[in-house]
């Protein structure tokens, strides 16, 4: 089982819509867990990290579910420039040479 | 204040030629790490390091390649005799610790492209 699994995609959407997507990871020690947020041909950025008890930052909403290990992000009122790819990141523990990128969920958000 | 830095952009290199990448962190974050991304692909842990020193290398291959991050200027990673598979995006990101939780500054990254 790989370490951090997405879907890939792409998930087609149209604007305005609610989206979500899972991450799930393999190592149940794992601490720490972020959504990354990557553009065509340009790096990551942090777009939130996910606590034990779900966190919202205004249209994105992301849950840590550690029974079954996975974690998720939930995208409401889509917006055209929420296209990109969405990176699941884990952090087993210890420093942040830890973490563990997933290849990411593409998503398109459609007018 | 300026984000993390690299350069330079886009690289390209015969087989065989060297490639050596700069990396100048967030003012005032000492923490760097270099990860390779390949198309397609997700982005790979390669070596972690302070100033001076390096703390993880476990994902940097053992031979050809090597980072450091001296006292003064920036991080550079050099790679040696360079092959076809070596062709991918190299991002640098910087951190002010290196705690569990501390997010990720990420430059825009290199990409190199081995003929």
């Amino acid at each position: 089982r790989k370490e951090v699994e997405q879907d890939p995609g792409p998930f087609n959407v149209p604007e305005g819509a609610t989206v979500a997507f899972n991450c799930t990871y393999s190592n149940s020690a794992s601490q720490s867990f972020f959504w990354y947020r990557q553009d065509c041909r340009k790096e990551p950025k942090l777009l939130m990290s996910v606590y034990s008890s779900g966190n919202e930052d205004g249209r994105f909403t992301a849950q840590l579910n550690r029974a079954s290990q996975y974690i998720s992000l939930l995208i409401r009122d889509s917006k055209l420039s929420d296209s990109a790819t969405y990176l699941c990141v884990v952090n087993p523990g210890g420093g942040a040479d830890g973490l563990t990128f997933g290849k990411g969920t593409h998503l398109i958000i459609q007018p | 204040n300026a984000g993390v830095m690299q350069n330079p952009r886009h690289l390209v290199r015969r087989r065989g030629q060297e490639a050596r990448l700069r990396c100048s962190p967030v003012k005032g974050h000492s923490h760097v790490y270099w990860y390779r991304q390949l198309p397609e692909e997700g982005l790979k842990f390669m070596v972690y390091l302070q100033k001076e020193n390096i703390i993880d290398e476990s994902g940097m291959p053992k031979e050809r390649f090597s980072a450091e991050f001296p006292k003064e200027g920036p991080s550079i990673l050099r790679i040696q005799q360079v092959v076809r598979g070596d062709s991918a995006a190299y991002f640098c990101a910087s951190s002010p610790s290196g705690g569990a939780n501390s997010p990720l500054h990420f430059g825009n990254g290199t990409r190199l492209t081995v003929t």
